[in-house]
């Protein structure tokens, strides 16, 4: 089947730290992975994309490279900001005529204090 | 990129009753998803809707509790019925952009059952 496993949270850091959130996946075939942003009080925002093995998506400093010998698209920052507080959610969805429903991990709380 | 409105923004009901959420898509789009959130977690597809079908409901979500309408092409809704506070969580609609290989999402319904 098909499914998303991210790090547990939340996480913590101070401001300019760097920042690792783990994701790992299961799929049936070769999907599409995202990493979606939830600001506090607002909708899903998609952050950044990856559509084939070793492709690096990267957007607002914050980059996650697709890894098909581990199954994994972690993302990282170099260094955090306050704005960066959020819910950051990993997916996978298949392309094709259609990409369908997107498979979701749990989200993982960053909070970044000053 | 489609710019996604839901309404209400947020609602607080009383136990038994039912609430209709809107949908409404900038432009014409061949599948629309609802998702839930519920506190806490990751989000759970509840149906695929595609414009002159029969929704297509994920298992555990059944068209008596969660009926789907779909009547034109950027425009659909979802009625939460004979609610309990098990209910209570955001619900989110979000389109296809197949070109783009992405999915965007409305800012969301958050529904409190009391």
């Amino acid at each position: 089947g098909n499914s998303v496993t991210q790090m547990e949270g939340p996480v913590t850091l101070s401001e300019e730290a760097f920042l690792t959130i783990n994701c790992t996946y299961t799929a049936t075939g070769y999907p599409s992975l995202f990493w979606y942003v939830q600001y506090p009080g607002e909708g899903l925002q998609l952050l950044l994309k990856a559509t084939k093995a070793d492709d690096k998506g990267s957007n607002k400093g914050f980059e996650a490279t697709y890894r098909k010998e581990t199954t994994s698209f972690h993302l990282e920052k170099g260094s955090v900001q306050v704005s960066d507080s959020a819910v950051y959610f990993c997916a996978l969805g298949y392309r094709g005529s259609t990409l369908g429903r997107l498979y979701f991990g749990r989200g993982t709380q960053l909070t970044v204090w000053p | 990129s489609a710019v996604i409105s839901q309404k209400p923004s947020r609602d607080i009901c009383q136990r038994g009753t039912s609430l209709t959420i809107q949908c409404q898509v900038d432009s014409q789009v061949t599948m629309m998803f609802w998702y839930r959130q519920q506190p806490g977690q990751s989000l759970t597809l509840i149906a695929t809707a595609n414009q002159g079908s029969e929704a297509t409901y994920e298992s555990g979500f059944v068209i008596d509790k969660f009926p789907i309408s779909r009547p034109n092409l950027t425009f659909s809704t979802l009625t939460v019925s004979n609610m309990s506070p098990e209910d209570s969580s955001i619900y989110l609609c979000s389109v296809e952009d197949s070109e783009y290989n992405e999915q965007f999402f409305g800012p969301g319904t958050r529904l409190t059952v009391l």
